[in-house]
Parts: C-alpha cells; sequence; structure tokens
C-alpha cells in the first residue's frame, strides 16, 4: 500500500513565522500535491508537482511556496504565516509515468496537519 | 468556471439500506470522475473511478454511475453499515485544455444508523 506521511498532525505557529510542512511517500509516484481543506469549502489545491523540481501552481498559491528536491518528498513552506492560513493542510501522490500535466490516476492522500497560526 | 455540486446536507439512512449520493456539474463534462471516502481527521481515501464513456462502475457492495447528459454521477452503496459512515467526496479530471488535475466537490457526509 501507498504510505504518505506528513510530518505533522497537530502544528501551532505565530503569525510572521516561516512554516514547514513536510510530506513524504514511499512509492515513488512523480505527482506530489498540496490541498488545504477547510469547512464549506472543500479541498482546494495549493500546489503540486509533476518531477522533481518542477511546480505548478495551483488554485490559492498566494502566500505560500513549495521544494521539490527529491522525488518523494515534498515541501510546502508559509512564507510569513497569517492567521488565515489556520487550515488542516492534506498531501497526496499519484502515478504519473508519462510526467505531463494530465494524469487521472487515484490521488492518495496523508491525514494531514491541522495548523492553527496564533 | 466549473462548479460541482454535492448536497452539504448529511445524508441520514438505516442499516441495510442503499444509499444514493449525488455529484452534479456544470459547463462541460469531465474526462474521468472519481470518489473518495473521508473520514474524520484521516485524508480522503479513493474508491473507484469511471470513465466518460463508461455508464456505470461496480466494486463490491458499490457503485457509481456516470450520466454526461444529466451532467451528474451517482455513488450507490448498497447494504449500507453504520461503518459505511464518512463523507464521500467527488472529484472531477478535464481533459487537456483544461487539465487533469483533479476538482474536488466539497463533499457529502453520510451517516448510516444501525
Amino acid at each position: 500500500d501507498v504510505k504518505v506521511t506528513q510530518s505533522s498532525r497537530y502544528l501551532v505557529k505565530r503569525t510572521g513565522e516561516k512554516v514547514f510542512l513536510e510530506c513524504v511517500q514511499d512509492m515513488d509516484h512523480e505527482n506530489m500535491f498540496w490541498y488545504r481543506q477547510d469547512p464549506g469549502l472543500g479541498l482546494r489545491l495549493i500546489y503540486f508537482s509533476y518531477d522533481v523540481k518542477m511546480k505548478e501552481k495551483g488554485d490559492i498559491p498566494e502566500g505560500y511556496s513549495v521544494s521539490r528536491e527529491k522525488k518523494e518528498r515534498f515541501s510546502l513552506i508559509l512564507e510569513s504565516a497569517s492567521t488565515n492560513q489556520t487550515s488542516m493542510y492534506l498531501c497526496a501522490s499519484s502515478l504519473n509515468r508519462d510526467r505531463t500535466l494530465y494524469s487521472n490516476q487515484p490521488q492518495h492522500f496523508g491525514d494531514g496537519t491541522r495548523l492553527s497560526i496564533l | 468556471s466549473q462548479k460541482i455540486e454535492q448536497n452539504s446536507e448529511a445524508l441520514n439512512i438505516q442499516e441495510g439500506k442503499t444509499a444514493t449520493l449525488t455529484c452534479n456539474y456544470t459547463n462541460y463534462s469531465p474526462a474521468y470522475l472519481q470518489w473518495y471516502r473521508q473520514d474524520p481527521g484521516r485524508g480522503p481515501v479513493f474508491l473507484l473511478l469511471i470513465r466518460e464513456n463508461e455508464k456505470e462502475k461496480r466494486k463490491e457492495r458499490l457503485k457509481v454511475t456516470f450520466d454526461t447528459t444529466l451532467k451528474q454521477s451517482l455513488f450507490h452503496i448498497t447494504a449500507s453499515q453504520p461503518a459505511d459512515s464518512a463523507t464521500y467526496l467527488c472529484a472531477l479530471f478535464y481533459p487537456p485544455g483544461g487539465s487533469y488535475i483533479p476538482t474536488f466537490g466539497r463533499g457529502t457526509s453520510l451517516i448510516v444508523h444501525p
């Protein structure tokens, strides 16, 4: 089974801090994604990557950046945390052997990081 | 822009009945549609994928239909059990010209009463 591991289940930070959320997958998947999930708004895509060092903006990239230095690891960075970034953050991975932007393979999710910005 | 609608109200049913959840979309039809299950405090788990040229897909007690005329997918759980209680999300994938990055619905909560 694919395992997607997020470094923290719960995290509390202060406004203005630089925050790193880490995600590791163990199935050699090409695609990796970062979402945030808020009540009433559902899952919203922040960034995704379909190869090492490749990244593409999702629907809500403002205030975030990402890093993919190794295939198995995808990091989400909050450059200067703000209270409106308090949310559940979910990482996912999927197969994409063609390394295109187009892949319909199932996404495998981690269990999320509940981030609170005070 | 594309909109996906899933019932925001929870669906309450009795154990043993068939649960039917709806995913409606606007504008053009997706090339693929997926259904996920999400338990509280956990990430979504993939259940089924259906392509636009498929009318129906089954897996054990699960059945998904895809009607491009109605712009709707239905997700059925037969002989439902309390353990089926969860939030169910649909995700739509669009062809190039759009993107194969999925667009998720907000999910519908299913509560199966013993």
